[in-house]
């Protein structure tokens, strides 16, 4: 597609239990990016990908977060027994394998940990 | 540590006069930087963007300044428009596939 899609929109979960979110990039697209917006303003990268592969998992908490890029299927990111502090957007963005191009992002995915 | 600062948390500015966005960074190995505009409850949205070697790159009535020896860059609007109204997010990033680093945002507000 010509967007990036995210699905769902918005996830309520209690304290404990899993939350997947799933990511659609544009097509042709080689490098998928997932972010975290705690409060309004503050982004946090979280991992990147380049095709199926995992390009860079810096941001990545090292305990219940997992994210997967499988070919032929939307790319996701599970938590684990999740935390209130998990509550945030998180946004997936894609981009092409090339220079200069800028990530496109989707409208993100609201999770709500009560 | 933050990479990318936006000192200015809101900006109001009148209907056809220019906005001033400005953004610092400390990291010397950021070569690629990048402007988003933000409205509530969507993702950002890519407005312009400029590589290191450039000083200066404009699209339309967005043209973004860069100074490497100051760390610092700017975005001018001009003239502003009251749909220019969003948050706006300076981000920097080593390569142009490499994760992006956000600034805090800028709200600016065009007053008709």
């Amino acid at each position: 597609g010509e967007e990036v899609a995210q699905t769902p929109k918005h996830l309520v979960r209690g304290e404990g239990q899993k939350a997947k979110l799933y990511c659609a990039p544009i097509k042709g697209h080689s490098y998928v990016f997932w972010y975290q917006q705690v409060l309004k303003n503050e982004f946090k990268f979280l991992i990147s990908f380049q095709n199926e592969n995992v390009f860079d998992e810096t941001g990545m908490p090292k305990e219940r977060f997992s994210a997967k890029c499988l070919p032929n299927s939307p790319c996701s990111l599970e938590i684990q027994a999740t935390k209130l502090e998990d509550s945030a957007v998180y946004f997936c963005a894609s981009s092409q394998l090339s220079k200069e191009d800028e990530q496109f992002f989707g409208p993100g995915t609201r999770l709500t940990v009560l | 540590d933050q990479q990318v600062k936006q000192n200015s948390p809101s900006l109001s500015v009148q209907e056809g006069r220019i906005s001033i966005l400005n953004c610092d960074y400390t990291n010397s190995m950021f070569d690629y930087f990048l402007w988003y505009k933000k409205y509530p409850a969507e993702g950002p949205t890519f407005l312009i963007s400029i590589s290191s070697i450039k000083d200066k790159n404009e699209d339309g009535r967005f043209t973004v300044f860069l100074n490497k020896s100051a760390k610092h860059l700017s975005l001018h609007i001009v003239p502003s428009q009251p749909g220019d109204s969003a948050v706006y997010f300076c981000a920097a990033s080593v390569t142009s596939y490499d994760k992006v680093i956000f600034g805090p945002g800028t709200s600016l507000s065009v007053i008709p």
